[in-house]
């Protein structure tokens, strides 16, 4: 199956930016790309979703090269709260099909 | 607005032992998704419906697992026997359609003896 990757952890202190960045070198032509936060033992949560360029929301921005083929999530000024991990969500093709995959997840620690 | 419901949270069974679980999407989401999430790993999709139809099953042991969605609302998935590596965390979520936005539902902690 196609992978999508990402790094393992990231550690930061409180009011710093993050940016966390997802490789996916074969997403499918028509997918989005969307990002996922996700606390212990609940399910994941929406951040922000896009197809290129830069979108950004009131929590995130996120930032899509042309040839798509990577995503950095940006989390400006983190909190103790944010301390989470974060998934990144696209339709890749795999053997002429399309397939949603998760990536392996980035475990954010924010330190005070 | 409910979000999307599953139960039980919590299972704990033998192995060899059938189980099942249960979905309630949220109301006028089209598209469901059952996934399974091991203990450090991202989900991992194992059947995708559009309305009541399977559109996507390609990562469901079809052996043991089985999925239905009646009338293309509530969901459930059922697997009969259970190993022990079957033990995760079972994720259901829904959307609008496949490319918007996830909601996902809390998840069922099955835990296989």
């Amino acid at each position: 199956l196609a992978k999508t990757t990402q790094p393992i952890s990231m550690d930061s202190y409180e009011g710093q930016e993050v940016n966390i960045t997802c490789s996916h070198n074969n997403i499918a032509t028509n997918d989005y790309i969307t990002w996922y936060q996700q606390f212990p033992s609940q399910g994941p949560r929406f951040i922000i979703q896009g197809y290129k360029t830069k979108v950004t929301n009131e929590v995130a921005s996120l930032f899509i090269p042309a040839d798509r083929k990577s995503s950095t999530l940006s989390l400006p000024r983190v909190s103790l709260s944010d301390t989470a991990v974060y998934y990144c969500l696209v339709g890749v093709m795999d053997t002429g099909r399309r397939a949603l995959t998760f990536g392996s997840g980035t475990r954010l620690q924010v330190q005070p | 607005e409910a979000g999307v419901v599953q139960s039980p949270r919590y299972k704990i069974i033998e192995k060899k032992q059938p189980v099942a679980f249960w979905c309630n999407p949220i109301s006028g989401h089209n598209t469901l998704y059952w996934y399974l999430q091991n203990l450090g790993q991202g989900p991992e999709l194992l059947i995708r419906y559009e309305n009541e139809e399977a559109v996507d099953d390609s990562q469901l042991p079809k052996d043991r697992f089985s999925a239905e969605r009646l009338k293309g609302v509530d969901s459930t998935l059922k697997i009969q026997p259970a190993e022990l590596g079957d033990s995760a965390v079972y994720l259901c979520a829904s959307s609008l359609d496949s490319y918007n936005e996830q909601f996902f539902g809390p998840g069922t902690r099955l835990t296989v003896l």
